[in-house]
C-alpha cells in the first residue's frame, strides 16, 4: 500500500463544475503539499499546509491532521485547469524530501 | 534565471551509455532535490543536498547513480552505463531554506533504448 493514496486516478468534468480530489496518507507528517503537473513536466506549488484551510483564487485545499486526509477543490473549473493534480506529504525529520501520490488526472471539458 | 532550469531537457541514450543531467536552482536556494518521475506514476525521491552537502541520497536506485553539487548552486546527476530501466523524467526541485516552498524545473525526459 502507497503512504500517499490519491482519489480518483482520473476525473473528467464539463466546464464550471466544482471538483474535489482527495488525498490520504499514512505516515506522520509535518506538511502536506498540492502540486499541479502539466503535460511536459512541469510541476507547480498550489499549497503547502499543516492544519486547516487554504485558499487561493479559486482553488482550496482542507487537511484533517487526525483523519490523516486533505482534499483540493476547484471552483467554476475552467478546461485550463486540466492538469495532474500530485498530493505530496513531508515526513517530521529535518528535511523537506516529499513522499508523492500518483497523481489525479483532471481534464475539464468546454 | 526566474525558475529551476533544468538541461537537456530531453535525452535519449543507448543502454551502456554515460548521461549528466545539469539542474540550475533559483540563485540562493540552499536545498537542491532530485526525484525521478517513471511514466503514469508520482516523483520518487532520489538524493538531496543542503548547500554543496549531500545529506540524503538513500533514493538512488544503484551505484550507477551519482549527484553532485560542489559549488552549492549547480547540481548534476550522472547515470553510468544506463539500462532502459532508467528512462523517466528527472526533476530538480529548489528551496530557499527547510520549510520553504519548492520550485521544481520541467524536468529532463530520458529514454533509453
Amino acid at each position: 500500500k502507497n503512504e500517499v493514496e490519491q482519489s480518483p486516478q482520473n476525473l473528467t468534468a464539463q466546464e464550471g463544475e466544482f471538483i474535489t480530489i482527495n488525498c490520504s496518507y499514512s505516515v506522520g507528517i509535518s506538511a502536506l503539499h498540492w502540486l499541479q503537473q502539466h503535460p511536459g513536466g512541469g510541476i507547480v506549488s498550489l499549497f503547502m499546509l499543516s492544519s486547516g484551510k487554504k485558499k487561493h483564487g479559486r482553488l482550496i485545499a482542507t487537511i484533517n491532521i487526525q483523519e490523516k486526509h486533505s482534499s483540493l477543490h476547484i471552483t467554476a473549473s475552467h478546461p485550463r485547469d486540466s492538469a495532474v493534480y500530485i498530493c505530496a506529504v513531508t515526513p517530521p525529520l529535518n528535511t523537506d524530501k516529499l513522499i508523492f501520490g500518483t497523481g489525479t488526472r483532471l481534464q475539464v471539458f468546454p | 534565471g526566474a525558475g529551476v532550469s533544468q538541461s537537456p531537457r530531453y535525452k535519449v541514450a543507448k543502454r551502456g551509455q554515460d548521461v549528466a543531467l545539469r539542474c540550475d536552482p533559483i540563485s540562493g536556494h540552499v536545498s537542491l532535490f532530485w526525484y525521478q518521475q517513471a511514466l503514469g506514476q508520482g516523483p520518487e525521491f532520489l538524493t538531496y543536498f543542503q548547500n554543496e552537502a549531500q545529506l540524503d541520497k538513500s533514493g538512488l536506485p544503484s551505484d550507477r547513480f551519482f549527484a553532485e553539487r560542489p559549488e552549492g548552486s549547480v547540481s548534476t546527476l550522472k547515470i553510468q552505463r544506463t539500462q532502459q530501466e532508467d528512462s523517466a523524467v528527472y526533476l530538480c526541485a529548489s528551496s530557499l531554506a527547510t520549510r520553504s516552498p519548492l520550485h521544481f524545473g520541467n524536468g529532463t525526459r530520458l529514454t533509453v533504448t
